[in-house]
């Protein structure tokens, strides 16, 4: 088993929806939970991260931590087409600095 | 100019042949990766080095091998390319953290490798 997972999508919908992307994660020690965004033919980039639990806001963006669960949520408010990338969860190792787990990515579309 | 960089952007080549793909940074970070991303697969992580003397393995390191010719060039070489190796390959590059902000990654534009 993957130690993080991510819905795979991909996701289409129209301009305006709310969008929610998510992943699990098994291991208890990861303390940071990043969102990365990659459009196609780019590298991917980081979006937001937030510490621990709680949730975080950045514009559109919210990110979603629950660490009883081991749950992690972004959503993207009033979703634009510029929005349309691939995203990816991910978790800097505790341990070992430098390394990070990420999921597989959901991809996402919004039509206009 | 893109702080980093990786060569060639796209590239065809043969089952058996030699293949290096480059890259290079100006972000002045010590760690540096090579991942491949395949539909379905994600990231996964080939090689990384934490400074010119440090070299490890990833998941995947089976069929690469790879260089760091200075701080800021890490090279990644397929020494037999074989077509299970077609991917998008990506470099990428850390620095130290400080306080409560994770490792960032930072990620060069991608290498194309198609392997017939």
């Amino acid at each position: 088993q993957k130690e993080v997972e991510q819905d795979p999508g991909p996701l289409s919908v129209p301009e305006g929806a709310i969008v929610s992307l998510n992943c699990t994660y098994s291991n208890s020690a990861f303390q940071y939970f990043m969102w990365y965004r990659q459009y196609s033919r780019k590298g991917p980039e980081l979006l937001m991260y937030t510490y621990s639990s709680g949730n975080k806001e950045d514009g559109r963006f919210t990110a979603q931590v629950d660490k009883s669960s081991k749950y992690i949520s972004l959503f993207i408010r009033d979703s634009q087409p510029s929005d349309s990338a691939t995203y990816l969860c991910a978790m800097p190792n505790n341990t070992n600095a430098g390394k990070s787990t990420f999921g597989d990515g959901t991809t996402l579309t919004v039509k206009p | 100019d893109a702080d980093v960089t990786q060569t060639p952007r796209n590239r065809i080549t043969k089952t058996g042949k030699r293949i290096m793909l480059e890259c290079s940074q100006t972000k002045g970070h010590d760690r540096m990766y090579w991942y491949r991303q395949d539909p379905g697969l994600g990231l996964r992580l080939i090689y990384y080095s934490f400074d010119v003397k440090d070299i490890n393995k990833g998941e995947i390191s089976d069929g690469y091998s790879v260089s760091r010719q200075a701080q800021a060039k890490f090279s990644l070489s397929l020494e037999s390319a074989i077509p299970n190796q077609t991917a998008l390959y990506f470099c990428a590059t850390s620095g130290p953290t400080s306080g409560r902000a994770p490792d960032t990654q930072y990620f060069g534009p991608g290498t194309r490798l198609t392997v017939l």
